[in-house]
């Protein structure tokens, strides 16, 4: 799987948009881009994926650049609860691979 | 919408006891996982499942067993526990095996061994 490089942290004021950025230079055609977060103490948490277009859903928007080695994940208002540490990995769409491997993510400070 | 279920939240054992747990999703997943997580480390595979009646060891299989009688449930199984079993163990299950669909994963169960 490719590789992803993501800053170790960022702070964020409550309200205003959290945009976390992800590299993956050596992302293939097949590969579609994933964020997920965890929250401290909690099972990771799926936020979105996206193979070369741009997403959005109800948590947040995905932004993948033209040639798709960088992606930007968006969260429009972000709030207290929205501190935790955000994972960007990359999947192929087929592999008999299922295991899940994080890096060591973003972790993301929403402040008052 | 409940999601991928586990129960119990948490659990202390001692050395050389057994136990379940549990992981029930209604989501009509056919792929569930067990993966457990150590203090400050990344996510290891233990077991996983394509379907009822279908399981296969993941990284860390050791000391542990799986069943799969249904689509909704796939329970994990200590025998003798240890104290290297100490861990947060989270299932999680998928539509799908690849990248084409995500793993959802339930709140996790909290282990000690004592």
């Amino acid at each position: 799987d490719a590789k992803t490089t993501q800053p170790p942290s960022m702070d964020c004021a409550e309200g205003r948009a959290a945009n976390l950025p992800c590299n993956h230079s050596t992302i293939s055609g097949n590969e579609y881009v994933y964020w997920y977060r965890q929250i401290h103490s909690q099972g990771p948490q799926y936020i979105i994926h996206g193979l070369k277009n741009n997403e959005t859903n109800e948590m947040a928007s995905l932004i993948i650049t033209e040639d798709r080695k960088s992606s930007t994940l968006i969260l429009p208002h972000a709030t207290l609860r929205d501190t935790a540490v955000y994972y960007c990995i990359v999947r192929p769409r087929l592999s008999n691979d299922y295991k899940l491997s994080f890096g060591a993510g973003t972790t993301v400070t929403v402040r008052a | 919408n409940a999601g991928v279920t586990q129960t119990p939240k948490f659990r202390i054992l001692k050395i050389g006891q057994s136990m379940t747990l549990q992981c029930a999703q209604d989501m009509n997943h056919n792929y569930m996982y067990w993966y457990r997580q150590d203090p400050g480390m990344g996510l290891k595979l233990i077991y996983y499942s394509v379907g009822a009646g279908i399981t296969d060891k993941g990284e860390v299989p050791n000391g542990y067993n799986v069943s799969r009688s249904t689509t909704e449930d796939f329970p994990l199984r200590l025998e003798l526990a240890a104290p290297s079993q100490t861990s947060v163990y989270f299932c999680a299950s998928s539509y799908s095996g690849g990248g084409y669909q995500p793993q959802h994963f339930g709140d996790g169960t909290r282990l000690s061994i004592l």
